[in-house]
């Protein structure tokens, strides 16, 4: 089955500083790519997502590429503030409504 | 719309009891998941349904059995609880037409004593 792998565990970063988190899949039939924001005691929420037939897309300060041949994608949060400081959760799926094969987790913290 | 309703907040169990984690959505989706959640492990599958009537397993089923009789609940039960159930559970609905969005519910945090 697919296997999600994210990187960091953890990421520090200077208020508007840039952070960039990676992830790479396994099954090349994945097709849908949707990050996740996760705040302390909260629910996890969509915060962007790309499917397989665009390679970069962008809402505000939030972006994320993807890279078929390689099988990576990656989410840039720019500009960052301290309401950045959150679990971020990559995932792959080969449907865009089917199963969800998430990452660990990067927890980040932005520091004033 | 109250989107994704889960009850209870918070439970306590004791090995070998059973119980239901109650799971809601009124937003007429089709696809229904739940999830748990273990620190430093993201979020792993334990069942999903496609629609009313139709269930199957995800990556972590064993324990776990759910059923889907309308297209608003999909309860979870724990046949016979064990201190390794102890997690946070989610449940999600997915938006089947443009978006996509997999919604979430609040959660239930369950301790296994």
């Amino acid at each position: 089955g697919e296997n999600v792998e994210q990187h960091p565990s953890t990421l520090s970063v200077q208020e508007g500083d840039s952070a960039v988190i990676k992830c790479t899949y396994s099954d090349s039939a994945s097709n849908y790519f949707p990050w996740y924001k996760q705040e302390l005691g909260k629910r996890p929420q969509l915060i962007i997502d790309i499917r397989s037939n665009v390679g970069e897309k962008k809402d505000q300060r939030i972006a994320v590429t993807l890279n078929k041949t390689a099988k990576h994608f990656s989410l840039h949060i720019t500009e960052t503030q301290p309401e950045d400081s959150a679990v971020y959760f990559c995932a792959a799926s080969k449907d865009s409504w089917g199963k969800l094969q998430f990452g660990a987790g990067t927890q980040v913290v932005v520091t004033p | 719309n109250a989107g994704v309703t889960q009850t209870p907040k918070f439970q306590v169990l004791k090995t070998g009891q059973s119980m239901t984690l109650q799971c809601a959505q009124d937003m007429n989706h089709e696809y229904m998941s739940w999830y748990r959640q273990d620190p430093g492990m993201g979020l792993r599958l334990i069942h999903y349904s496609v629609g009313a009537g139709i269930t199957d397993q995800g990556e972590v089923p064993n324990g776990y059995n759910v059923s889907r009789s309308t297209t608003e609940d999909f309860p979870l039960r724990l046949l016979s609880a064990a201190p390794s159930q102890t997690s946070v559970y989610f449940c999600a609905s997915t938006d089947t037409g443009l978006a996509y969005e997999q919604y979430f519910g609040p959660g239930t945090r369950l301790t296994v004593t």
